[in-house]
């Protein structure tokens, strides 16, 4: 499969607690995106991590990648109840110029 | 104010009809897409235009037909609507020469359903 493969495909949570979810994938890379999608709305871009890349912060948001296990994480720390959304990774894959996305990691922040 | 828009949020037609979709950005970026959005939520790549020329056709039946007039608009054109062909279209674009290695900006999506 030339996408990335997220895990779990739910996952549900109290405010306050983190989340982890994780992206596989088979082919090589150049880059990883992930992306959030809010219920009725367009994916939104929250971190891009190069392949020579370990590791990425943005506010509450930390990302990893592995290329040697050819897997991402996306941690969501102290989440809210407006974390609640759809979260995608999307690979750039290094042959072609396209980027294919998973089919999503659906979190619920219970307030 | 609206960086990537694309209308109408909603459509509903009789299998057969030919609609269109429309799909502007005033991000001034190079290259746009177009995206389909299953029921199971995977997000596939249709077409991709960089500065009005096409860059990427994957896969999609010619009842589908992109046109830019100018890179800051990228419409869908789709012809004898099927069953299938139910799903949320979303328009996106980005910096670059339609290169992946730049973040995406989505429309809201236009979800269609055939009747």
């Amino acid at each position: 499969s030339q996408q990335g493969e997220e895990d779990p495909q739910a996952l549900s949570i109290q405010e306050g607690e983190n989340a982890t979810m994780n992206c596989s994938y088979k082919t090589s890379i150049n880059n990883l995106q992930w992306y959030r999608q809010n219920s009725g709305r367009g994916l939104v871009h929250l971190i891009l991590i190069r392949s020579n890349e370990r590791e990425k912060h943005s506010g509450r948001l930390r990302v990893t990648l592995d290329t040697s296990k050819k897997s991402s994480s996306l941690l969501i720390t102290a989440s809210r109840a407006a974390d609640t959304a759809s979260y995608f990774c999307a690979l750039g894959q290094a042959a072609g110029n396209k980027l294919t996305f998973g089919g999503g990691t659906r979190v619920l922040v219970k307030p | 104010d609206t960086a990537v828009s694309q209308t109408p949020k909603y459509l509903v037609t009789q299998m057969g009809n030919d609609k269109s979709i429309k799909c502007e950005q005033n991000l001034g970026h190079d290259t746009m897409y177009w995206y389909k959005q299953d029921s199971k939520k995977f997000l596939k790549i249709m077409f991709s235009y960089n500065n009005k020329e096409l860059i990427i056709n994957e896969t999609v039946p010619n009842r589908f037909s992109p046109k830019s007039p100018d890179k800051a608009h990228l419409n869908l054109h789709i012809n004898s609507l099927e069953l299938g062909d139910s799903a949320v279209y979303f328009c996106a674009s980005s910096y670059g020469t339609g290169m992946n290695n730049q973040p995406q900006h989505f429309g809201d999506g236009t979800r269609l359903s055939i009747l």
